[in-house]
């Protein structure tokens, strides 16, 4: 699969700020999924996205399929020290039978 | 639920060494992967299987054989490990390979491996 470029790579949040993190594609996806993956655990799904446009909430989470197909971001509201983390998005081509994953954004929370 | 299990969590191996990882997935899903986890790289496609009876290589294949034995379980074998086959590693399931209308894959917990 193809690397999507997830950016930011790192972010230090102070609690109760609001943060964003953002994933784009050369090529355009059907799908895109959000993961978080605390230390020593494997990725588990945040939020699932299948139409161009689509908004979904999830609590605090919030992200949206961009209306281009080619990207998508992740918005956390109101963060809270057990956002710490590293989130991947993940994303399928339509004509592939594998996600592509970014290479994540680790969030600490700033003291 | 048990979902995706997978053992061991940890091991050591000299290089050169083989093993096995196992993983199992209780959700009756069609198609099974394997990951590896490096810092920096996000997950890297190792090998996958579409459905039963069928397994095809990902982004990183070399070094690593795989097998389907059932529809329930996908094994991982290292022939030969090497230092740069230090990694976490990860296995994983879905009901389908078309992640539409609902289908998303589920990990299991991970094994770290480190090869010295």
């Amino acid at each position: 699969g193809q690397q999507l470029n997830q950016s930011p790579q790192s972010m230090f949040i102070q609690e109760g700020e609001d943060v964003s993190m953002n994933c784009t594609s050369s090529s355009i996806f059907n799908t895109w999924l959000w993961y978080k993956q605390d230390p020593g655990e494997g990725p588990v799904l945040l939020i699932a996205l299948y139409k161009a446009g689509e908004l979904t909430s999830n609590g605090r989470l919030t992200a949206q399929f961009g209306i281009t197909r080619k990207d998508s971001f992740l918005n956390i509201s109101a963060s809270i020290p057990s956002d710490v983390g590293i989130y991947f998005c993940a994303g399928h081509f339509p004509w592939d039978y594998k996600l592509s994953f970014g290479a994540g954004t680790t969030v600490t929370v700033r003291a | 639920n048990a979902g995706v299990t997978q053992t061991p969590k940890f091991q050591v191996l000299k290089t050169g060494q083989s093993m096995t990882l196992q993983c199992a997935q209780d959700m009756n899903h069609n198609s099974m992967y394997w990951y590896r986890q490096d810092p920096g790289m996000g997950l890297r496609l190792i090998y996958y299987s579409a459905s039963e009876g069928t397994t095809d290589k990902g982004e990183v294949p070399n070094g690593y054989n795989v097998s389907r034995l059932n529809k329930r379980e996908f094994s991982l074998r290292l022939e030969s490990a090497a230092p740069s086959q230090t990694s976490v590693y990860f296995c994983a399931s879905s009901e389908d390979p078309y992640f539409q209308g609902g289908n998303t894959i589920y990990f299991g917990e991970g094994s770290w491996l480190t090869v010295v």
